[in-house]
């Protein structure tokens, strides 16, 4: 099975901020990576796929990059409705695997 | 507008058996893999199973794998999972999701409690 590491676990911020979220494979998946955001009382919403394909109505302060085992999704300046926790996914292999997610909150 | 609905969450002694469904709408149901998705309360994801667009194909974790079924009736649109001899670690919320790769799209979800 391949495990998903992201870092930080959680991240404090104020709106505005840049933002960066790690995620790391423990073996190659290629670009096949998706990101996701839950906010509370929320099913996840897909933000990415293919590691840096912005889903249907995802804002383009989103972006994905990496490739292989090291991932990053990047929120280039975070608004109020980002405070979340983001998950990625891999889909290279079965079972399909999620990080531990990162928290982004409120500084 | 994409929607899935679940149905069939509750609460379930250890070793019972519970139907999850799942109602989608607004795309063509036989066109798209399925899959569960289950969320401990407060914690993380897990991928639980996923099918083939012709119900002929599916992958199980191993964690319910020879307990769980998932299929399908596209004739009338819906999505199943039947859990057999659950266990307390079965408690989750249980979302549907279009993909079997990704999930595009979620439903509400539906809560699961094993207990005594």
């Amino acid at each position: 099975e391949i495990v998903m590491t992201q870092s930080p676990a959680t991240l404090s911020v104020s709106p505005g901020e840049r933002v960066t979220l790690s995620c790391r494979a423990s073996q190659s998946v290629s670009s096949k990576l998706a990101w996701y955001q839950q906010k509370p009382g929320q099913a996840p919403r897909l933000l990415m796929s293919g590691a840096s394909t912005r889903a249907t109505g995802i804002p383009d302060r989103f972006s994905g990059s990496g490739s292989g085992t090291e991932f990053t999704l990047t929120v280039s300046s975070l608004q109020s409705e980002d405070f979340a926790v983001y998950y990625c996914q891999q889909y290279n292999d079965w079972p399909r695997t999620f990080g531990q997610g990162t928290k982004v909150e409120v500084k | 507008e994409v929607q899935v609905v679940e149905s069939g969450g509750g609460l379930v002694q250890p070793g019972g058996s519970l139907r999850l469904s799942c109602v989608p709408s607004g795309f063509t149901f036989s066109n798209f893999w399925m899959s569960w998705v289950r969320q401990i309360p407060g914690k993380g994801l897990e991928w639980v199973a996923n099918i083939k667009e012709d119900g002929r194909e599916t992958n199980y974790v191993d964690s319910v794998k020879g307990r769980f079924t998932i299929s399908r009736d596209n004739g009338n649109n819906s999505l199943y999972l039947q859990m057999d001899s659950l266990r307390v670690e079965d408690t989750a919320v249980y979302y549907c999701v279009r993909g079997g790769w990704y999930a595009v799209y979620w439903g509400q979800g539906t809560l699961v409690t094993v207990s005594s």
